[in-house]
């Protein structure tokens, strides 16, 4: 059974603070990885995707790929509490790129 | 864009009853998938298509659950009949094969009673 796991949380972290957020896979196959953010009643929204070993940075986010580890991070700088949602992290099944397998997701409160 | 398209948002049905979810994907994307989403089990794959074509169904529950996709820009989710244990959150999903992810419509809530 290929997974994607996450620590369920519930994460806090001070307005301000850096969240960091992580996942494991089991799938050897899977070549993308995506972290989706939702907000309570609404739909994943795609944040940060990443493809190859190493950081990628999008403003205040920066998601981290280590294939020999199966380990992907997203890393949140300077929180809001605009930020809390569940992040999800998602990635390929292998060899079919849109298809994806989420894990199910850490929940993240930014505190003011 | 529009993005992805769902309806109706909110469907309350009794036990028994068929119900019909409806995407309509952005437009250029050549894959659709149909997901649900439960507190216990998560985002599910139910179902995916590549050019129209379903790919893998292997995430579709039961009989019950049927899916098409006629052409390029219209999918339909179908149960038949529908049990109060389906009550859950449908998504509908469309990417362009490659490496862009997936984009999501709004949801459908389904709640059986």
């Amino acid at each position: 059974q290929k997974e994607v796991e996450q620590n369920s949380g519930p994460l806090s972290v001070p307005e301000g603070a850096i969240a960091s957020l992580n996942c494991t896979y089991s799938d050897r196959g899977s070549q993308s990885f995506f972290w989706y953010r939702q907000y309570s009643g609404k739909s994943p929204e795609l944040i940060m995707s990443i493809y190859s070993n190493g950081d990628k940075e999008d403003g205040r986010f920066t998601a981290q790929l280590n294939k020999a580890s199966q380990y992907v991070s997203l890393l949140i700088r300077d929180s809001q509490p605009s930020d809390s949602a569940t992040y999800l992290c998602a990635g390929s099944r292998g060899g079919s790129q849109g298809n994806l397998i989420f894990g199910k997701g850490t929940k993240l409160s930014v505190k003011p | 864009d529009a993005g992805v398209i769902q309806s109706p948002r909110h469907e309350v049905t009794e036990m028994g009853q068929e119900v019909t979810l409806r995407c309509k994907p952005i437009s250029g994307h050549n894959s659709l998938f149909w997901y649900r989403q439960t507190m216990m089990r998560g985002l599910e794959l139910l179902i995916y298509f590549n050019n129209n074509v379903p790919i893998d169904d292997s995430g579709m529950p039961e009989d019950r659950f049927s899916a098409k996709m006629p052409n390029a820009s219209f999918s339909t989710l179908k149960i038949q009949p529908s049990e109060p244990r389906d009550s859950a959150v449908y998504f509908c999903a469309s990417s362009f094969t490659g490496l862009q992810g997936a984009f999501f419509g709004q949801g459908t809530r389904l709640t059986v009673v």
